[in-house]
Parts: structure tokens; sequence; C-alpha cells
């Protein structure tokens, strides 16, 4: 079945290095991702998306690479700060819903933690 | 403020006891979600509903029930079915298929 994973389940950066958060996917037909960022306690907050047409997108900080070949995607987080310490979600538009909506499939999680 | 409202943030109940969450939004958005989260592990879905007096079981219906009778509204009720209801409820809403959902701050719905 279609699964959504990611390779580790915690990472430690020190303040002002970049991060990479790295996530795999198995549905060779989805075509819509999104990273998600999760503070404890809270629901999650929509950090950046991509669409299967594309390999590349920036945000502010944040730059999302999708390598459809291996079926990974990736999130960068340029000099990571103290109040990126949160736990990242991947999911991927894994379909079954027709017309409007979609069924996102999440990963785990990868719990990033950001040391002074 | 446009967003999407939970409420309570805590709820604590009794075995087999019927318990329901409430979700609402202002987005005008005509898809909405339930999610389940359990400590340290990602979002399972357990309903959806694309638009009003329609809905879908999800991966963990089991237990579960909602209605969809306004755009706004999306409430979940947790039944005395649910084998193990103690989590983490995120409601989502979106408003369509290739974009992304809008999460509430989640209910902690604890039963002992």
């Amino acid at each position: 079945g279609e699964s959504v994973g990611l390779h580790l389940p915690t990472l430690s950066v020190q303040e002002g290095d970049n991060s990479i958060i790295n996530c795999a996917y198995s549905n060779s037909a989805s075509d819509y991702f999104i990273w998600y960022k999760q503070e404890s306690g809270k629901g999650p907050q929509f950090i950046i998306d991509i669409r299967s047409n594309m390999d590349k997108r920036q945000g502010q900080r944040v730059t999302v690479l999708l390598n459809k070949t291996v079926k990974h995607l990736s999130l960068q987080i340029a000099a990571t700060q103290p109040g990126d310490s949160a736990v990242y979600f991947c999911a991927e538009n894994s379909g079954g819903v027709t017309g409007g909506g979609n069924k996102l499939t999440f990963g785990t999680g990868t719990q990033l933690k950001v040391e002074l | 403020d446009g967003g999407i409202t939970q409420s309570p943030k805590y709820l604590f109940r009794k075995e087999g006891q019927n318990v329901t969450l409430s979700c609402e939004q202002n987005l005008n958005h005509d898809a909405m979600y339930w999610y389940r989260q359990d400590p340290g592990q990602g979002l399972r879905l357990i309903y959806y509903s694309q638009i009003v007096n329609d809905f879908q079981k999800g991966d963990i219906a089991e237990g579960y029930s909602v209605s969809r009778e306004k755009k706004e509204s999306f409430p979940l009720t947790v039944t005395s079915a649910q084998k193990n209801p103690t989590a983490f409820y995120l409601c989502a809403s979106s408003i369509r298929r290739d974009s992304e959902q809008f999460f509430g701050p989640g209910t902690r719905l604890t039963v002992l």
C-alpha cells in the first residue's frame, strides 16, 4: 500500500545552521505534497507545498525539493532558529477523492531540535 | 478573523459515554476533515466531507460518527464503540483538491 515515511525521527541542529528533513513516499500517482510544522499541543501549520510538475519551490527561509524519480521529498530550513523547534510532517495527496477536497496521507513526523 | 475553531480544548469522558467534538470554520471551504493523532505518530483520517450533507469514512472510522448539516460545521461524535478513544483530535478544511488543509487547534480527549 501507499505510505509516506521519514528517514529520521529526531534531528538536532545548532542555531544558525541549515536543517534538512527528508521524506519518502511510495505512491507514484501522488501529485501534490505539503510540509507542515506542529508545535507541542497545537494543530499543524502549513509551511510550503509543491506540485508534481515542479522539482523545487522556495519560501521564506524554506525550500522544498521533490525528486519524483526516487520518490523523495525534502524540506530545507535556512539559518535554523529556536522557534523552528517542532515536529515536521510531510503529506502527500494520495487521491481517492473526486471533486473538491483532498485526501492526505501523513508521515510519522521528524522532531527538529535547535540547540543554542 | 478567518479560521477553524475547535472546542473544547480538553475533554474528559467516562468509559461508555458518547462525546461530541465541535469544529467550525468561517473560511467558506467546502471540504472538512477529522484526524486522530496519537503520541509520537502522524495523523490518521477518521472522516471527511466534500460538501454539505455528504461525508465519507476515512481510514479509522470505526467507533466514530459525523454530520455535515451546515457548510461551516463538522462535528465528530466519539461513541462508546471506540475501543481506545484517548487521543488528540484535529479538524481541518480545504478549499479544493490541490490545496493545503488548514487545521484547527485540536481537542485532547481523555477517557477516564
